[in-house]
């Protein structure tokens, strides 16, 4: 089975500028979440997604945006781009199991995105 | 609220023993663990639940305290390949929650 995929892998932005970045999960899964992840504060929650709905949400500002489609891939979205959100951008998938909280999540390899 | 990991970092002698603990201010309702290499995506070690189910790796054994909200992942004679950072990611409000990561623990293996 193919793994977790992103795309672009490397995106180097400028301020205030749009970025939006594609996440395809393994076959079969419906569960996708995005992740934030820098030296200083790890790996930090975007969003996560299931069957096309948002499911949770992280502490991020408003510029941070997301959406899954039917065929459960996702794209997040990033308007009016800071210094600050230069980062690893991770997706993962994981297979619809109950309870969710069992899932494991399969890591895609990430965008990283750099803002000038 | 990210769980607080402990130590930040360790290094240790190939064969030797490590724990590397995982609390949390809020009560959780699991536990889940991953190694990320340098460059490389997370990788999937274990989940501890509530309740004491738990799934993970064969050779890799952790522990959760439901009432002090904590886990501690046991490495026991480390090998060459267990160098990376550990993170471990906690979901609460009875598992509805996303998944909230500490910021991780650095091991470096030693020959």
């Amino acid at each position: 089975k193919a793994g977790v995929t992103q795309t672009p892998r490397y995106l180097i932005k400028t301020r205030g500028q749009q970025v939006t970045l594609s996440c395809s999960p393994i076959s079969g899964h419906r569960s996708v979440s995005w992740y934030q992840q820098t030296p200083g504060q790890g790996l930090q929650f975007l969003f996560e997604y299931f069957s096309e709905t948002q499911r949770n949400k992280g502490n991020f500002p408003g510029r941070f945006s997301g959406r899954q489609f039917s065929n459960s891939r996702s794209e997040m979205n990033v308007s009016t781009l800071e210094l600050g959100d230069s980062a690893l951008y991770l997706c993962a998938s994981s297979p619809q199991e109950v309870p969710s909280s069992y899932n494991e999540q399969f890591f895609g390899p990430g965008t990283r995105l750099t803002v000038l | 609220q990210q769980p607080v990991q402990s130590p930040q970092a360790v290094i240790l002698r190939e064969g030797e023993d490590a724990v590397i603990n995982c609390s949390s201010s809020k009560a959780l309702y699991s536990v889940h663990w991953y190694r990320q290499k340098h460059g490389e995506a997370p990788v999937f070690l274990m989940i501890l639940l509530k309740g004491g189910e738990q799934k993970g790796h064969e050779k890799i054994s952790a522990s959760f305290n439901e009432k002090k909200q904590q886990s501690s992942l046991y490495l026991t004679a480390s090998q060459l390949s267990y160098s990376g950072t550990y993170f471990c990611g906690v979901r609460s409000g009875g598992g509805a929650d996303g998944l909230t990561f500490g910021k991780g623990t650095h091991l470096i293996i030693q020959p």
